[in-house]
């Protein structure tokens, strides 16, 4: 059974980077899947941020694009999330997911999230 | 960006209830739509994929149809446990976006 247990600190100070890592059990992060992040704040619902395949090939959404970097580690079985000059807007639930073999495709396991707040 | 508008944005229910939940997409996304439901505190659970198909232990009472602009997921019969936020998400093109959820509460 694929479970996502997600780390990171749920406290980051404007400016400065949220940096979350979703650790992957029970599938190889290199079994044709991709992997993602999404965040979710009452403001803008639900959002895309990233997703990666064990290769490394990205897509990231436009609007996020310029501030984040997703990246894998096989070696770990896990892949990481990257947000740069964060500010109060970023404040949100952020969540590790599994996607399909395309970019294009259902998220079929997610983790558990992580509450992120920016504030100094 | 597709947008996906979902309607209503809420309603009240009560158990046994036949429950229809719509989903329009501001272009035609052919069948790639998903569903998931989120209960409170909870991260989303895939219900549907490819606007009709059940995920995999997901109860029968459970179902979507639509193509191209139009989708629906319905609850036949609500269980206490139906209880939860419901969102679309589409994946025609990047970037996934999602709509903005409809919540299903006890009348």
């Amino acid at each position: 059974q694929v479970q996502l247990q997600q780390s990171g600190p749920g406290l980051v100070k404007p400016s400065e980077t949220l940096s979350l890592t979703c650790a992957v059990s029970g599938h190889s992060i290199s079994d044709a899947h991709h992997w993602g992040w999404i965040r979710q704040s009452p403001g803008k619902g639900l959002e895309w941020i990233a997703s990666i395949y064990y290769t490394g090939t990205t897509s990231y959404n436009p609007s996020l694009q310029s501030r984040v970097t997703i990246s894998v580690d096989t070696s770990k079985n896990q892949f990481s999330l990257k947000l740069r000059s964060v500010t109060a807007a970023d404040t949100a639930v952020y969540y590790c997911a599994r996607g399909g073999p395309t970019i294009l495709s259902a998220l079929d396991v997610w983790g558990p999230g992580t509450t992120v707040t920016v504030s100094s | 960006d597709i947008q996906l508008t979902q309607s209503p944005s809420s309603l009240s229910a009560s158990e046994g209830d036949r429950v229809t939940i719509t989903c329009q997409a501001s272009q035609d996304i052919y069948k790639y739509l998903n569903w998931y439901q989120q209960r409170p505190g909870k991260a989303p659970k895939l219900l549907i994929y490819d606007a009709s198909n059940l995920e995999t232990g997901v109860p029968s009472r459970f179902s979507g149809s639509g193509f191209g602009i139009d989708f629906t997921l319905t609850i036949s019969t609500l269980q206490p446990e139906d209880f939860a936020t419901y969102f679309c998400q589409q994946y025609d093109d990047l970037p996934l976006t999602f709509g903005g959820g409809t919540k299903v509460e006890i009348q």
